[in-house]
């Protein structure tokens, strides 16, 4: 079945730093990808859509300069988390599409743990 | 921009007993999903609803969209510890998978043994 695999799966990194997460389809290409957040006891909620070759769209509220996202190929997006600080400090998760099919549920990463100090 | 309320936010039951989420749209819902979510690790996709009326089942878990397409149920039979978890309702913006997910609050299970 797809596979989508995020890395790092945590990280824990003094404010300022700025941190990389990656997001991949294993096994199809994924045209489109999402970034969700999620903090403690809540729900998901959509950060931006990733869309190869072009610019992200990042939802409401959601500081571009801050939060990164590339997306050269169809395979990979990155999520850079600007010079964090301890509030950028969630749980990050990726979904991506099968471009080869349609009507099929997004699959999704395993997610980010990130904790800044 | 659709809302998806999930109800109830925390369940706890007995091991062996039945239980029920509801999943409510404030619009007509085209491609309903669910996942569940283990604490602290990604989604695990459960299943997808698109026609009003339609039911699916996977081994002890059941879900149904109603025939307005404005409410799904989640329905676990004889619970187990295993079944323990974030159940999330989410709902896609156009009507299909091609699109970004809007998710519900989500339901957090506990099952006591």
């Amino acid at each position: 079945g797809a596979v989508v695999s995020q890395h790092p799966s945590r990280v824990i990194c003094k404010s300022g730093t700025s941190v990389k997460i990656e997001c991949r389809s294993l096994d199809f290409q994924a045209t489109t990808m999402f970034w969700y957040r999620q903090f403690p006891k809540q729900s998901l909620m959509l950060m931006a859509t990733s869309n190869e070759g072009s610019k992200a769209t990042y939802e409401q509220g959601v500081e571009k300069d801050k939060f990164l996202i590339n997306h050269a190929s169809l395979t990979l997006s990155t999520l850079t988390v600007t010079s964090a600080h301890p509030e950028d400090s969630s749980f990050y998760i990726c979904s991506a599409e099968d471009r080869g099919y349609s009507n099929q549920p997004q699959h999704f990463g395993d997610g980010t743990r990130l904790s800044i100090l | 921009s659709q809302e998806l309320e999930q109800s109830p936010q925390s369940l706890i039951v007995q091991e062996g007993k039945n239980l029920t989420i509801n999943c409510t749209s404030s619009k007509t819902l085209y491609g309903l999903y669910w996942y569940k979510q283990k604490y602290g690790e990604g989604l695990i996709f459960l299943m997808m609803l698109q026609k009003g009326g339609e039911e699916k089942s996977h081994e002890k878990i059941t879900a149904k969209l109603d025939e307005k397409k404005q409410q799904s149920s989640l329905h676990i039979t004889a619970s187990q510890p295993s079944h323990a978890g974030i159940y999330l309702c989410g709902a896609g913006a156009l009507g299909n998978a091609g699109n970004m997910l809007t998710f519900g609050g989500g339901t957090r299970l506990m099952v006591k043994p």
